[in-house]
């Protein structure tokens, strides 16, 4: 049973601000929430992570609500190099939680 | 971060063959996961290797075809064996952030990409 719902595809231009949403509904109370980013031929590269409110780093921030039940990975002003899929993925790190990857989101940059 | 290589990056092998992938890590790791990636598809967990212990195996996966080795805290080898065309995917191996308050973030390798004909 997948821990996470991601939108399958999205499309969107050079300069613009992508958001991408992802639904946790089940996520605990000790769970971080953390998104991937994946090139082809690649293996996942880390991007963020946060548990509540707002996360910002140099690539990317992370909104997370109250109620933590979703949460949204906003990338300023993409440029083509950021076609990839994004994985949200939620867990607390501990050894008897697996890690579940769901289908991702293939984001495609336009020029 | 950690630093992590596989080998092969990639290869082609017969049906009916076994092909091992090395996983080495730049620093030492209590927890390696390996992962399946089907063509097109998501990261499917196949098994946790602890050193000094037998890895741990998803539903789905077996140690008969997916036997593992973790010698020491840097290293770790997965065989598929017996492969079939279905066993093409792309192997990756990871190991977890250490760190406290790190909530599993995990580092992966290139992964090796596996073509059965």
């Amino acid at each position: 049973l997948a821990k996470t719902t991601q939108p399958i595809s999205m499309d969107s231009y050079e300069g613009q601000e992508v958001n991408i949403t992802c639904s946790h509904n089940n996520i605990a109370t000790n769970d971080y929430i953390t998104w991937y980013q994946q090139f082809p031929s690649q293996g996942p590269r880390f991007i963020i992570q946060g548990y509540k409110t707002k996360v910002t780093n140099e690539v990317a921030s992370l909104f997370i609500p109250a109620d933590r039940k979703s949460s949204t990975l906003s990338l300023p002003r993409v440029s083509l190099s950021d076609t990839a899929v994004y994985y949200c993925l939620v867990g607390d790190g501990n050894r008897d939680d697996k890690i579940i990857f769901g289908k991702g989101t293939r984001l495609h940059i336009l020029p | 971060s950690a630093v992590i290589s596989q080998k092969p990056s990639r290869d082609i092998c017969q049906r009916g063959t076994s092909l091992t992938i090395q996983c080495q890590v730049d620093s030492q790791v209590t927890m390696m996961f390996w992962y399946r990636q089907q063509p097109g598809q998501s990261l499917t967990l196949i098994a946790t290797a602890n050193q000094g212990s037998e890895a741990t195996y998803e539903s789905g996966f077996v140690i008969d075809k997916f036997p593992i080795s973790r010698p020491n805290l840097t290293f770790s080898t997965l065989t598929v064996s017996n492969m079939s065309p279905e066993d093409s995917s792309i192997y990756l191996c990871s190991v977890e952030n250490g760190l406290a308050g790190s909530g599993g973030e995990q580092f992966f390798g290139p992964g090796t990409r596996l073509t059965v004909l």
